[in-house]
């Protein structure tokens, strides 16, 4: 199995705080990806990074910045949390680009 | 925009085989398939790229229609471990390893 991990698995937070998920890699992989996923919509991408202090926008970006500093970090920051942005979040990985993406287990955010 | 997958759902018995259908708006360049559980996170099939090259798994094959922007994955002689969501990714702009994933088609194998 690839060495993915993210944290918080579980998170609870109220409306207006600012709240930060952690994706950690042992692979060295170039490529990483934050994704939401809600019943209905499936995968949707929020933002990736092709390389350290190398990011873009995904296709629901509104609400969320990530920074990645270290090859194995991709930190995605929600700076005011909403009820909107109750999901569970995926990071993944993948290298090279364009070969398998590889998923962390996921964190269950949960916006009171 | 979000590819369209279909069916959105589909029961099978034990042996019976299935295909899943993804298509597109725009052109494609390559497509993923994976495969998710209940409570877990999804797991990589197959990629299909541009040109015919395939990777992935020996029991399950794909096929990639550049233009029909399409793609569909052929589940033979299925197992109650196929059980699951299946989602396609789609990359429509060459290079960037953007992938825009499909709502998912949800396949229940019974015994």
């Amino acid at each position: 199995d690839a060495g993915i991990t993210q944290s918080p698995r579980h998170k609870v937070t109220e409306t207006g705080t600012p709240v930060t998920l952690r994706c950690h890699q042992t692979e060295n992989h170039r490529y990483m990806y934050w994704y939401r996923q809600d019943p209905g919509h499936g995968l949707r991408l929020i933002h990736y990074s092709y390389g350290v202090k190398d990011t873009d926008k995904g296709e629901v970006s509104d609400g969320y910045s990530v920074s990645r500093s270290k090859t194995e970090d991709f930190l995605l920051t929600l700076e005011s949390a909403t009820s909107s942005q109750t999901s569970v979040y995926f990071c993944a990985i993948s290298a090279p680009p364009g070969y398998e993406q590889y998923f962390g287990p996921g964190t269950r955010l949960t916006v009171t | 925009q979000q590819p369209v997958q279909s069916p959105q759902a589909v029961i099978l018995r034990e042996g019976e085989d299935a295909v899943i259908n993804c298509s597109s708006s725009k052109a494609l360049y390559s497509v993923h398939w994976y495969r998710q559980k209940h409570g877990e996170a999804p797991v990589f099939l197959m990629i299909l790229l541009k040109g015919g090259e395939q990777k992935g798994h020996e029991k399950i094959s794909a096929s990639f229609n550049e233009k029909k922007q399409q793609s569909s994955l052929y589940l033979t002689a299925s197992q109650l471990s196929y059980s699951g969501t299946y989602f396609c990714g789609t990359e429509t702009t060459s290079g960037t390893y953007k992938y825009i994933f499909g709502t998912g088609t949800r396949l229940k194998v019974l015994a």
